[in-house]
């Protein structure tokens, strides 16, 4: 399989844990992008990387969350010290300088 | 004003029935734009774009109003297969310049037998 992928698939963690989510873009993408969707919205960006410079946050992205790319291929996204708001799908996407952008599976993660 | 706004509804047609779903933005520099189709518990994806006045493909057809800043998706002899949520998507909808994708909320449409 050549597209987007994410893992874990699944996430159930207790409050106060810290979580580390990894994606793996489509080979040679040199864009990619975090999301997050709750139930009943659409996807909200969180932070972008070009190769592996972090280029923008979102004010959604909190000190607890943190992302990186160390070598402009795969990323990882750790949310420290979670929350119960911080149960969601988060997804994440790749594209090759064009808009379009193509997402993975998603990792749900659930704070109990 | 949200950056990107749509109908929710719930959408509820017969299977061959024509539907239309809205969706209006509020950067009017906002140069492209999509539909994503999102079906249950599974990722967006691409469905059409959107770069001049219009595009069509298959049963599908997508309409850019710049003046009026909406853009619309039509659905043409449904499918139960077309039951899914229909995201409208803006680029760079807040004016910055990285490619990042704003959503509406979706429109949840259901064809049903």
């Amino acid at each position: 399989d050549t597209g987007v992928s994410q893992d874990p698939r699944h996430k159930i963690t207790k409050r106060g844990q810290n979580v580390t989510f990894r994606c793996d873009p489509i080979s040679e993408h040199n864009r990619l992008y975090w999301y997050r969707q709750t139930l009943g919205q659409g996807p909200e960006f969180l932070t972008y990387f070009q190769n592996e410079a972090q280029l923008e946050k979102s004010r959604l992205l909190s000190d607890r969350f943190s992302a990186e790319r160390p070598k402009g291929s795969f990323s990882t996204l750790e949310i420290q010290r979670t929350e119960q708001g911080d149960s969601a799908m988060y997804l994440c996407a790749s594209s090759h300088r064009g808009d379009e952008q193509y997402f993975g599976p998603g990792t749900r993660l659930t704070v109990t | 004003r949200k950056e990107v706004e749509q109908d929710p509804g719930p959408f509820n047609v017969p299977e061959g029935a024509t539907v239309a779903f809205n969706c209006t933005y509020s950067n009017s520099a906002s140069q492209s734009f999509f539909w994503y189709r999102q079906d249950c518990r599974k990722e967006p994806k691409l469905l059409m774009s959107v770069y001049s006045s219009g595009n069509e493909d298959g049963r599908f057809t997508a309409q850019l109003n710049r003046a009026s800043q909406y853009i619309s998706l039509l659905i043409r002899d449904s499918k139960l297969s077309d039951s899914a949520t229909y995201l409208c998507v803006v680029p760079n909808a807040g004016g910055t310049s990285y490619g990042k994708l704003t959503f509406g909320q979706g429109t949840i449409l259901t064809v049903h037998p």
